[in-house]
This record gives C-alpha cells, structure tokens and sequence, in this order.
C-alpha cells in the first residue's frame, strides 16, 4: 500500500492569492493524480502528474490556474492560482504504485476557503 | 465518454441489516473497479479492487460484485454497523494506470 500525506489540510485565504498544496507519498509511483471535490459533488480529477514531463490537464483545467509539479517519484505539488471564492473545494492527490499494484490511493485531503 | 452513476444517492437503515449499494457504467471496457468509503472530512478509503476478469472480491463483511457486460456492480455489506456509515464511491478505471470514473457516491447512514 501507499500512504499519502498533504500539506495543508486546511486553509482559509484572499481572493487574487495562491495556495500551494503539497503531497507526499511514503513510497515510490508510478501515477499521481490532483482531484477536486466541491461540496456535495463527487470528485473530479484535475491533472494526471508523471514525473520528469509536463501533467495532463482534464477538459476544464489549465496549466495557468494550477500548475503541478512532479519533481521525484514520492512527491508532487498543487498551486492554486489567482484563487476565487468558486476555488472553495477539497483538493485531494492520489497515487497509484504500478508494478503490479494497481489499486489507487488517496490523501485525506486539502480544505481550501476562498473569501 | 465513462459515465458512473450510483443508486440509491442516500439509504438510512437500523444496525444489523444486510445491504446492498449499486453503481452501473455506461462503456464496459473497463480495466478494473474500485469501491471507496469517504468519512466526512476525511480522504478515500480503498475498500476492494476487483479486475474486469473477476466477478467478485470478497473482505470481511464487504461482497463485491462485477458484471462487466451489463455494466454493473454490487457492494454488499452484511450485518451493518454505526460504523459503517460514510459515503461509498464506485469508480472504474479504463486502462491500467489510467484515470479514474467516479459516481457520485452514497450516503449511509446506520443508526443503533
């Protein structure tokens, strides 16, 4: 199995600002993912993040409002850019080991508040 | 483009009943399904993986079900607990090491 820590686990900030996200996996992957889940919604997958090239972005998400980044194999970050109150959601990353271990795992999630 | 629904959206029921979550997807090529609880404020919880070869995975009082050609799976849950209440999500996956494909999950609530 893979656990999976994020920093912060909550955070109340100004519109016009930015929130970088961090996430930290105790074991190599292959696969990290970035999710937001908006109240009441279920999750929506933001980006895929391989490490050593650019992330995927999903139809809806662009690289100028959140850009990742994936420096090693056990970590990546999440900044959430020129933030608005309909930023207000939880962020969760993801990671999926590969090599033969296929189940996905997930962080417990970033709070974020847009004002 | 995969789309995951899950029925019923909440279910309240007294301790000690047998139930069942439903989650259907609409493109059956998928890889692999995945159930997930999520407790409020919490991250998701992997509860049973189970690859589009199998029919079932089973772990403890958890059952999980897969018919690939109709689109459907089952969680069962047997002699449900307080504990058990939080949000299932059902997700399949298309290729390995591909995205996920959420439901919208559902909401449990087991009262003593």
């Amino acid at each position: 199995s893979a656990v999976i820590s994020q920093k912060p686990s909550r955070d109340i900030c100004q519109r016009g600002t930015s929130l970088t996200i961090q996430c930290q996996v105790d074991s190599q992957v292959t696969m990290m993912f970035w999710y937001r889940q908006q109240p009441g919604q279920s999750l929506t997958l933001i980006a895929t993040a391989n490490q050593g090239s650019e992330a995927t972005y999903e139809s809806g998400f662009v690289i100028d409002k959140f850009p990742i980044s994936r420096p090693n194999l056990t970590f990546s970050t999440l900044t959430v850019s020129n933030m608005s109150p309909e930023d207000s959601s939880i962020y969760l990353c993801s990671a999926t080991p590969g090599q033969g271990i296929e189940t996905q795992y997930f962080g417990p999630g970033t709070r974020l508040l847009v004002l | 483009k995969q789309e995951v629904t899950q029925i019923p959206a909440a279910l309240s029921v007294p301790e000690g009943e047998n139930l069942v979550l439903n989650c259907s997807f609409t493109d059956s090529a998928i890889y692999n399904l995945q159930w997930f609880r999520q407790d409020p404020g919490k991250g998701l919880t992997s509860l049973l993986l189970i690859q589009s070869s199998q029919r079932e995975q089973t772990s403890g009082r958890l059952n999980a079900s897969l018919d690939k050609s109709s689109g459907r799976s089952t969680l069962y849950i047997a002699a449900s607990q307080p504990g058990d209440s939080a949000t299932y999500l059902c997700a399949v996956r298309g290729s390995t090491l591909g995205r996920l494909y959420f439901g919208r999950g559902t909401q449990l609530t087991v009262w003593p």
